[in-house]
């Protein structure tokens, strides 16, 4: 099994809906993180937890949100979703020092 | 000003070529420096890690750092057409509440 587990691989949605992207992780790390990604603008951090309680805001929260359930999971939702939210979405898990990053495969979300 | 800049490329090499990545950066707090490679429809994955300014080898592949300069390169020797991916250089600080800046990515090809 992959060390950071993301799902679903592929979404495509209506405007408006809400959805729900979903990580976990067997890496026991404490740290995890939302990113997305497009074309040219590189990864860019929408919310990251340092433990289960404490969820912080990235560069680009509006629009999303999160849930820490327990260590292993951290989930992204998008509460209406919106045309330019389409994205590559990637969920990253890092070591107390915040080093190194482990980074699920990542989820394909079109937005129509 | 981005804290991390990257060129974008494509960048198009035949195969056994050297290639050079490069980016520049504007916080000279930064303390550790990294090169993420990333292939299609996957997650990025780390390729190289270093802290110091110099040179860090590791098989055909040289991470640089000069601190005074503000820049950092990775050197592919004798390309592949398996070193066709997009990198991502990554930097960040040393314990705390940290987390990594990411460079936007170059997108190499490497043609046989």
């Amino acid at each position: 099994d992959a060390d950071v587990t993301q799902t679903p691989r592929n979404r495509i949605t209506k405007t408006g809906k809400r959805i729900m992207l979903e990580c976990s992780q067997t890496k026991g790390h404490d740290r995890m993180y939302w990113y997305r990604q497009d074309p040219g603008l590189g990864l860019r951090l929408i919310y990251y937890s340092f433990d289960v309680k404490d969820i912080n805001k990235g560069e680009i929260s509006d629009g999303y949100s999160v849930s820490r359930q327990a260590q292993a999971k951290f989930s992204l939702s998008l509460e209406s979703a919106i045309p330019n939210q389409t994205a590559l979405y990637f969920c990253a898990t890092s070591d107390l020092d915040g080093s190194y990053y482990t980074f699920g495969s990542g989820t394909r979300l079109t937005v129509v | 000003q981005k804290e991390v800049e990257q060129d974008p490329g494509p960048l198009s090499v035949p195969e056994g070529a050297i290639v050079s990545l490069n980016c520049t950066y504007s916080n000279s707090a930064f303390q550790y420096f990294m090169w993420y490679r990333q292939y299609s429809r996957k997650g990025p994955e780390l390729l190289m890690y270093t802290y110091s300014s110099g040179n860090k080898e590791d098989g055909r592949f040289t991470a640089q750092v000069d601190k005074s300069s503000k820049y950092i390169s990775l050197f592919i020797r004798d390309s592949q057409p398996s070193d066709s991916a997009t990198y991502l250089c990554a930097m960040g600080f040393s314990g705390g509440y940290n987390k990594l800046i990411f460079g936007a990515g170059t997108r190499l090809a490497v043609h046989p």
